[in-house]
């Protein structure tokens, strides 16, 4: 079953601890992609990553950190720097960098703070 | 400054009813425009893009450049369209895309 699977779905988590979002995915795309989802805000970018071992900044990206050491895999922490880390967190990914526009994206990952 | 803006949080119509989505973009050079939409329970996912001119279940965007906006337009709306719709814009950089805050919409019989 092709697609992004991202994990957990829920998290919880006390100030003060970082977290660590999981993203894999099987669609053997070169992008991928954070974004951050709050209500009445939309969609804002935290990290992206065009090929494997690269990424860069998004708009959002302080109290975020991300590696990307396989093409399948792009994991987010968000650590005790993020000074409002509670909201849903939404992966994605592209074919490559030229398709950015077409954007297949994870199911999400809510985070709350304690 | 790149921005996309969608300046109806909620739109309720009725079912048959027209519907038309606002988007509006700020950009220099030449855009690339998306719509996505997420139903209930659903992954977010793309509708449509400008550059194709397609129609997608009933639903068209056109670009109008001089009044840099992308709406998005049915002719009759239908209950099953009712979700959370975003307009996005390719980055001057063209490495990401950039989301509107969404429009709701609520199509009811």
């Amino acid at each position: 079953d092709g697609g992004i699977t991202q994990s957990p779905k829920y998290l919880f988590r006390k100030e003060g601890q970082n977290v660590t979002l999981s993203c894999e995915q099987n669609l053997n795309h070169d992008a991928m992609y954070w974004y951050r989802q709050d209500p009445g805000q939309g969609l804002r970018l935290i990290y992206y990553s065009q090929i494997v071992n690269d990424f860069q900044k998004g708009d959002i990206a302080e109290g975020y950190s991300v590696s990307r050491e396989k093409k399948e895999s792009f994991p987010l922490t968000v650590t005790s720097a993020q000074k409002n880390p509670t909201a849903f967190y939404l992966c994605a990914s592209s074919i490559n960098a030229g398709n950015t526009g077409e954007l297949f994206f994870g199911e999400g990952s809510r985070l709350t703070v304690l | 400054a790149q921005r996309v803006t969608q300046p109806e949080k909620l739109l309720s119509v009725f079912k048959g009813a027209p519907v038309e989505l606002k988007c509006n973009y700020s950009y220099s050079g030449s855009p690339e425009l998306f719509w996505y939409v997420q139903y209930s329970r659903q992954r977010l996912q793309l509708l449509l893009r400008h550059i194709s001119r397609e129609s997608i279940k009933g639903f068209t965007a056109d670009l109008n450049k001089g009044e840099t906006s992308f709406h998005l337009k049915k002719p009759f709306a239908q209950e099953e369209d009712s979700a959370m719709y975003y307009c996005a814009l390719k980055n001057q950089a063209g490495t990401a895309l950039i989301f509107g805050k969404g429009t709701t919409l609520s199509v009811s019989s």
